[in-house]
């Protein structure tokens, strides 16, 4: 099955400054790949995703990468905000294969005021 | 009003004992889910369901059974509990027949289960 690795397991930034967290993933069928946020005490919600036509996309302040020959991603945050602390998941599935989601271990992102 | 809810929020039980965890979503969504996340944030998938149809089954142990009486509603039953179990259990749901991955995933807020 997939295996889904991401670094770092914790990162801390201070405000304004940028963010990026590094997966790579196993299966070279895999072609989605969303990002989730999980703030302390509640569950992980969607935050970006991009398919493997793509490249890149942006949203913001956020922006995901995809480098499909070398099979990894990534998640880079600009301009942080103390209100980005969190634990961000990315994740790898294959479109048509079943609902499964394969899960990274997280990073847990501390920005400091 | 909230999309996916769970209840209890917490749960504190002593090994051995059987417990259920609740799980309903009002978005109208065909699939839901249960994920276990363990002490170090990670998240693995157990059930999922489609219009109260099993489709993914993870390897749990079969004390965990999940019952969908209606597509709007996931329960997760324990039995036997174990000081291993002990993690937050998350509900989610999906739109879509299908409901390929690349449907959005909306979570709840979680169950913490405590086993002593």
């Amino acid at each position: 099955g997939e295996n889904v690795e991401q670094h770092p397991s914790t990162l801390s930034v201070q405000e304004g400054d940028s963010a990026v967290i590094k997966c790579t993933y196993s299966d070279s069928a895999s072609n989605y790949f969303p990002w989730y946020k999980q703030e302390l005490g509640k569950g992980p919600q969607l935050i970006i995703d991009i398919r493997s036509n793509v490249g890149e996309k942006k949203d913001q302040r956020i922006a995901v990468t995809l480098n499909k020959t070398a099979k990894h991603f990534s998640l880079h945050i600009t301009e942080t905000q103390p209100e980005d602390s969190a634990v961000y998941f990315c994740a790898a599935s294959i479109v048509g294969g079943g609902n499964q989601i394969y899960f990274g271990t997280g990073t847990s992102l501390t920005v400091i005021p | 009003d909230t999309a996916v809810s769970q209840t209890p929020k917490y749960l504190v039980t002593q090994m051995g004992n059987d417990k259920s965890i609740k799980c309903e979503q009002n978005l109208g969504h065909d699939t839901m889910y249960w994920y276990k996340q363990d002490s170090k944030k990670f998240l693995k998938i157990m059930f999922s369901y489609n219009n109260k149809e099993l489709i993914i089954n993870e390897t749990v142990p079969n004390r965990f059974s999940p019952k969908s009486p209606d597509k709007a509603h996931l329960n997760l039953h324990i039995n036997s509990l174990e000081l291993g179990d002990s993690a937050v259990y998350f509900c989610a749901s999906s739109q879509g027949r299908t409901s390929g991955p690349e449907e959005t995933q909306y979570f709840g807020p979680g169950t913490r289960l405590l086993v002593l």
